[in-house]
This record gives C-alpha cells, sequence and structure tokens, in this order.
C-alpha cells in the first residue's frame, strides 16, 4: 500500500502570507494526486486534482505541483477563510490513501 | 444536482455490526465511470479511505480491514451499502460516501457524513 506523509501536521499564518504544504508518496505515483480542503464539521472538497489543475471554481491562490514521490501545495495570499485542514490523497493504486492532514490556523 | 447523503445507526455496541446506507441522487449508480466510495474519519483525526463500488460492480478494500467489509449496490434505490462487521471503539467515526468518476480520478462530491460511537 502507499504511504502518503504530509508535512507540517499543522502551522499558524497571518491574513496575506505564503504557505506551502508538502506531501511524499512512499512510491512513484506520477501525478497521480489530489488536495482537499476540509473545514470543520464539514465534508472535504478537491481544491487540486492531478497534483496541479485547479477544480473549477477554486480561487487561483491555490496552487499545486510536483511528481513522482514529492509534491507541494500553495497558498500565495492567506485569507481567513483558509482557516481550515488540507489533506493530499493519492490514486495512483487501490486503496486509495490519504495525508495525515495538515492544520492550517490564520 | 448531485448529493449523497448517509444513514445508518449513531451507536453500535462492541461486536456488532454496522450497516450504513449512501442514498444518491442526481446520477446513476450503473452509468460509466460512476463510482461510490466510503471514506471515514475518527474524531480529530485524518481520513482513512475503506471501499469503492464501480459502475461495472468491481469492488475493491482497503487493505486492513479487507475481511471486516462488504459493500454493494442496490440498483432499484440508485443506493450502496457498507456492512462492516465486528465493531470496536477504534471504529467510532464520521463515515462519508463519496463520488469518483474513473475519469476524472477524485472525490467531486460527498454526502454529509454519518457520525458513528462504539460504546457498550
Amino acid at each position: 500500500d502507499i504511504q502518503m506523509t504530509q508535512s507540517p501536521a499543522s502551522l499558524s499564518a497571518s491574513v496575506g502570507d505564503r504557505v506551502t504544504i508538502t506531501c511524499q508518496a512512499s512510491q512513484d505515483i506520477d501525478k497521480y494526486l489530489n488536495w482537499y480542503q476540509q473545514k470543520p464539521g464539514k465534508a472535504p472538497n478537491v481544491l487540486i486534482y492531478d497534483a496541479s489543475n485547479l477544480e473549477t471554481g477554486v480561487p487561483s491562490r491555490f496552487s499545486g505541483g510536483g511528481d513522482g514521490t514529492h509534491f507541494t501545495f500553495t497558498i500565495s495570499s492567506l485569507r481567513p477563510e483558509d482557516s481550515a485542514t488540507y489533506y493530499c490523497q493519492q490514486y495512483d493504486k487501490i486503496p486509495y490513501s490519504f495525508g495525515q492532514g495538515t492544520r492550517l490556523e490564520i | 444536482q448531485v448529493t449523497l447523503r448517509e444513514s445508518g445507526p449513531a451507536l453500535v455496541k462492541p461486536t456488532q455490526t454496522l450497516t450504513l446506507t449512501c442514498d444518491i441522487s442526481g446520477f446513476s449508480i450503473n452509468s460509466n465511470a460512476m463510482c461510490v466510495n466510503w471514506i471515514r474519519q475518527p474524531p480529530g483525526k485524518a481520513l482513512e479511505w475503506l471501499a469503492v463500488i464501480d459502475w461495472d460492480n468491481n469492488i475493491y478494500y482497503t487493505t486492513s480491514l479487507r475481511t471486516r467489509l462488504t459493500i454493494s449496490k442496490d440498483t432499484s434505490k440508485n443506493r450502496v451499502v457498507l456492512v462492516m462487521t465486528d465493531m470496536g471503539p477504534d471504529d467510532t467515526a464520521t463515515y462519508y460516501c463519496a463520488r469518483l468518476v474513473s475519469s476524472r480520478n477524485y472525490f467531486d462530491y460527498w454526502g454529509q457524513g454519518a457520525p458513528v460511537t462504539v460504546s457498550s
């Protein structure tokens, strides 16, 4: 099974800051990676698919990159509503797997 | 409009069997490329993918729970059912069903989640 390791586990930043989260896969997953945002009490929402493609309707301050085993997720200029937990998820092989999540506090 | 709605018991006792239902509207579970997944999240913890059933009735499970899970679909009611046997305290979680379209490969629609507590 493919393990996804996300870092950091949590971070605190200010409005307007740029933040980056990383996700490491235990084996090569090409670009088969998605990023989700989850707010308390809600189901997750996809932001980025195929490592770097922005889902329709998602603000352009969100971006993703990487391939193989190393991936990044960046918010270029934080807004208060970005306070949430973010997860990476691989779909190269079943069983699908998620990272442990990064809790972002603004 | 695509919607998924989970239902099931909020409380189960240890060793009991959990049955969860995902009622679906806005698409047919038999339509080409449609896959319905179950994903759970223990309180304050990460998401864990559990199982998937696709339009062609292909079924896959997470490795660690394979012997305890059964996923199936009722096409007449357009619903997917997850059965998990021998429930224990570590199975306390919110259980989500989510759609994945195989041409896009991400979970694009989720239910609101069904919280389940395992306690005697």
